[in-house]
């Protein structure tokens, strides 16, 4: 069973730095059909998009918040880590974790999500 | 990158069927057939319903269809059943490299 869990801190401070890890079973990351995804969604808005690392460690980033962000992956820990500088309230939300197939082109398997609070 | 474009809501009787629509540009949903569907629950995780524009995963009821004209993909619930209430989000890759969702639409059941 492919599974995927997100963890990290509940509440941040104002431009603090945001540390998410995403910990997967069922598949590996070195299997070159998949990758892992980070995506957000703030309290009653839509989902967004926010970096993606594939098996062979490429590695992509949202255009608008690239200049935050950092995507790494530890393959024998079955782990994914996303770092985003700067934290600011507005990016308050739920984020979610999700595997990238090939076979399916898309994000077919989610975490359950970890929701994140930026307050003072 | 500009989320794609779905109507906030759109609603129907049991038994109806349904259109989502989810506009884009040639950057996105018009440059190539990778757009996916979600639907979501309060509280849940999306769930994959369609991907690249009209297949459905396996266990996804054939209900839901999915298609493309130029740079607006639609997704098509017919049957509408009570279950079928929540919000759906579509997806595209881009040109940039990148991904896309839509705005997302919440779907009411009368």
């Amino acid at each position: 069973q492919v599974t995927l869990k997100e963890s990290g801190p509940v509440l941040v401070k104002p431009t603090e730095t945001l540390t998410l890890t995403c910990t997967v079973s069922g598949f590996s990351l070195s299997n070159n059909r998949m990758g892992v995804s980070w995506i957000r969604q703030p309290p009653g808005k839509a989902l967004e998009w926010l970096a993606q690392i594939f098996s062979n460690d490429e590695k992509s980033y949202s255009t608008s918040l690239k200049s935050r962000l950092t995507i790494s992956k530890d393959t024998s820990k079955s782990q994914v880590v996303l770092t985003m500088t700067n934290m600011d309230p507005v990016d308050t939300a739920t984020y979610y974790c999700a595997r990238y197939s090939s076979m399916h082109d898309a994000f077919d398997i989610w975490g359950q999500g970890t929701m994140v609070s930026v307050s003072s | 990158q500009s989320a794609l474009t779905q109507p906030a809501s759109v609603s129907g009787s049991p038994g109806q069927s349904i259109t989502l629509s989810c506009t884009g540009t040639s950057s996105d949903v018009g440059a190539y057939d990778y757009v996916s569907w979600f639907q979501e629950y309060p509280g849940k995780a999306p769930k994959l319903m369609v991907y690249d524009v009209s297949h459905r995963p396996s266990g996804v009821s054939n209900r839901f269809s999915g298609s493309k004209s130029g740079n607006t993909a639609s997704l098509t619930i017919s049957g509408l059943q009570a279950e079928d209430e929540a919000d759906y989000y579509c997806s595209s890759y881009t040109r940039s490299s990148t991904y896309v969702f839509g705005t997302g639409t919440k779907v009411t059941v009368l």
